[in-house]
């Protein structure tokens, strides 16, 4: 099946510093990748939708200067928390849909310090 | 607002009884129903969806059924073994694969 890798699976930065997160389709190619947040003990939360070649769009409350979405090609976005802080801080992972489901990557555990 | 809700945070089953997991939804407009399963630290594998034109789906231990009417929807895993514990997502989209989440359900099963 329709396999997405993401990377890294853990990060430990500095406050203050920037993280990029790539997520990559393996073996279809994905337009539309989606980026979600999994604070501690509660549900995951749909940060951004990221476009091939076109701007990501951001769900209410996420600072699109903070966390920057780049999708340049049909298999690879990123997302790059801008600027850390500690509440930072969590599980994210990528998502990408082919003709029949989504699927989604390892997740990166975020840890700001 | 939570589109998706799993009011049991948790559920303790014997092995090879049934885990009866339950998921409520509000939005009318979801037409795509998943379960996925989740163990600490790892991203969600998906385990078995059904769409709204359906009111049962079954793979193997794993059946999801759908009521429309009461925006409910089951997971049913028969028998439960303990490989399946894990925290078990429910999750519904309209035809954007856009995903909303309940928080999920932390199933344990006892030997």
């Amino acid at each position: 099946g329709a396999v997405v890798s993401q990377h890294p699976s853990w990060v430990i930065c500095k406050s203050g510093t920037s993280v990029k997160i790539e997520c990559r389709s393996l073996d279809f190619q994905a337009t539309t990748m989606f980026w979600y947040r999994q604070f501690p003990k509660q549900s995951l939360m749909l940060m951004a939708t990221s476009n091939e070649g076109s701007k990501a769009t951001y769900e209410q409350g996420v600072e699109k200067d903070k966390f920057l979405i780049n999708h340049a090609s049909l298999t690879l976005s990123t997302l790059t928390v801008t600027s850390a802080h500690p509440e930072d801080s969590s599980f994210y992972i990528c998502s990408a849909p082919d003709d029949t489901e989504a699927f989604f990557g390892q997740g990166t555990r975020l840890t700001v310090v | 607002d939570q589109q998706v809700k799993q009011n049991s945070p948790s559920l303790s089953v014997q092995e090879g009884r049934i885990s009866i997991l339950n998921c409520d939804y509000t939005n009318s407009m979801f037409d795509y129903f998943l379960w996925y399963k989740k163990y600490p630290a790892e991203g969600p594998t998906f385990l078995i969806s059904i769409s709204s034109i359906k009111d049962k789906n079954e793979d193997g231990r794993f059946t999801v059924f759908l009521n429309k009417s009461a925006k409910h929807l089951s997971l049913h895993i028969v028998p439960s073994q303990p490989g399946d514990s894990a925290v078990y997502f429910c999750a519904a989209a309209s035809n954007d694969y856009k995903l909303s989440f309940g928080a999920g359900t932390t199933v344990t099963v006892r030997a």
